[in-house]
């Protein structure tokens, strides 16, 4: 079993609806998870951070459920320009992180 | 502000030739440094990391390498390249727990 999973997608979703998807996890002992996200043959750039009580970041929401071991990103009155792989990454050491391999969203006109 | 360098943006490579991938961290001492791989249409597979000059940690055995000659500096190497060597290679460095990455060095390997 991975360590991380997310659903690979693509999710099809019209502009200015609202998307959620989650990462499940394996390790209870994981301490902190982050959120990225990669546009078509780019680098990941960090989206935010997710923090046990949740965090919102305008329209783009975080949770994190460690009881059953996922982590959520909500994006409410998405963009055309929200079409991207997200990735969930969790972080146990000073030194690793494991990341999952990524949820294609496309948002259509 | 930090900022990371990587270099060449794009390579193409024959079979079996060598390989030498240079990463800069500008902004920041004693980063930890990471390389990272990813597979067309695939999630990124950690190849090396590094908490300090000279210090290299392996995660996937294979036929690459690295080194960290300077404390802002992390080379990834190989001698003789496989076609599995294709993919796009990110360096990146931990700051209080995020990563950021390297605009990356996409390769391909004929």
């Amino acid at each position: 079993r991975k360590e991380v999973e997310q659903d690979p997608g693509p999710f099809n979703v019209p502009e200015g609806a609202t998307v959620a998807f989650n990462c499940t996890y394996s390790n209870s002992a994981s301490q902190s998870f982050f959120w990225y996200r990669q546009d078509c043959r780019k680098e990941p750039k960090l989206l935010m951070s997710v923090y046990s009580s949740g965090n919102e970041d305008g329209r783009f929401t975080a949770q994190l459920n460690r009881a059953s071991q996922y982590i959520s990103l909500l994006i409410r009155d998405s963009k055309l320009s929200d079409s991207a792989t997200y990735l969930c990454v969790r972080f146990d050491s000073n030194y690793q992180l494991i990341w999952g391999a990524g949820t294609k969203l496309i948002i259509k006109p | 502000s930090q900022t990371i360098h990587q270099w060449p943006a794009t390579l193409v490579q024959p079979v079996g030739s060598p390989l030498s991938l240079e990463c800069t961290v500008e902004g920041t001492s004693n980063p930890n440094l990471y390389w990272y791989r990813q597979a067309a249409g695939r999630g990124l597979q950690l190849l090396f990391y590094s908490v300090g000059i000279g210090q290299i940690s392996s995660e996937v055995p294979q036929n690459l390498s690295a080194s960290r000659p300077q404390d802002r500096q992390f080379i990834l190497s190989s001698k003789k390249l496989l076609l599995s060597d294709s993919g796009f290679y990110l360096c990146a460095y931990k700051d209080t727990g995020e990563q950021y990455f390297g605009p990356g060095t996409r390769l391909t390997v004929t």
